[in-house]
């Protein structure tokens, strides 16, 4: 079974500009959580999706935003982008998303913004 | 608001020593516990998950424990390995006002380093 997938696994942008990340769950899954991960801040919870549907979202600007398709891949977008918005981006994927899962994550997206 | 905290931020050890990570959480009421693996820019690999009904989960040389009570778990390395360096990272599932979903409160990590 293939494993959760994010594409493209390296972006450089510049300070303005937006970017969509996508991730792809392991086959079956439903939910589809992200998260940033920075050498200050740690791992911080952005949204979780489940069923197309936002079902919880962390303390980050409206800049950033997600959907979920029917076939449960995700895509992150993040708007006029800031110095600090560099970051590893990780999603991971679960059954039901419920608090009994177990959450599987890619490999992550390395955002670089100059 | 669920703090989890791990200590210490870095460990160096020999090779074949047993050792134990340490992660703290200031809220009893969480839904599980889990720990990651991290290698250098990589994503998470999920190693034990220990429901809030359990006190141990134990796979081939690791083994995590939880106390709701006294809000500690610790993940427990036998014989370790120099393929055991990266970075560990604990994450608890908070119980309250979330619903059911799994949103991760992650610990800062601690970077394991095994020497041969």
């Amino acid at each position: 079974k293939a494993g959760v997938t994010q594409t493209p696994r390296y972006l450089i942008k510049t300070r303005g500009q937006q970017v969509t990340l996508s991730c792809s769950p392991i086959s079956g899954h439903r939910s589809v959580s992200w998260y940033q991960q920075t050498p200050g801040q740690g791992l911080q919870f952005l949204f979780e999706y489940f069923s197309e549907t936002q079902r919880n979202k962390g303390n980050f600007p409206g800049r950033f935003s997600g959907r979920q398709f029917s076939n449960s891949r995700s895509e992150m977008n993040v708007s006029t982008l800031e110095l600090g918005d560099s970051a590893l981006y990780l999603c991971a994927s679960s059954l039901g998303g419920g608090r009994t899962d177990t959450q599987y994550f890619g490999p992550g997206t390395r955002l670089t913004v100059l | 608001k669920q703090e989890v905290t791990q200590i210490p931020a870095a460990l160096s050890v020999p090779e074949g020593e047993n050792l134990v990570l340490n992660c703290s959480f200031t809220d009893s009421a969480i839904y599980n516990l889990q720990w990651f693996r991290q290698d250098p820019g990589k994503g998470l690999t999920s190693l034990l998950l220990i429901q809030s009904s359990q006190r141990e989960q134990t796979s081939g040389r690791l083994n995590a424990s939880l106390d709701k009570s006294s809000g500690r778990s610790t993940l427990y390395i036998a014989a370790s390995q120099p393929g055991d360096s990266a970075t560990y990272l604990c994450a608890a599932t908070v119980n309250r006002g979330s619903g059911n979903t799994g949103k991760l409160i992650f610990g800062q990590g601690t970077t394991l380093q095994v020497k041969p």
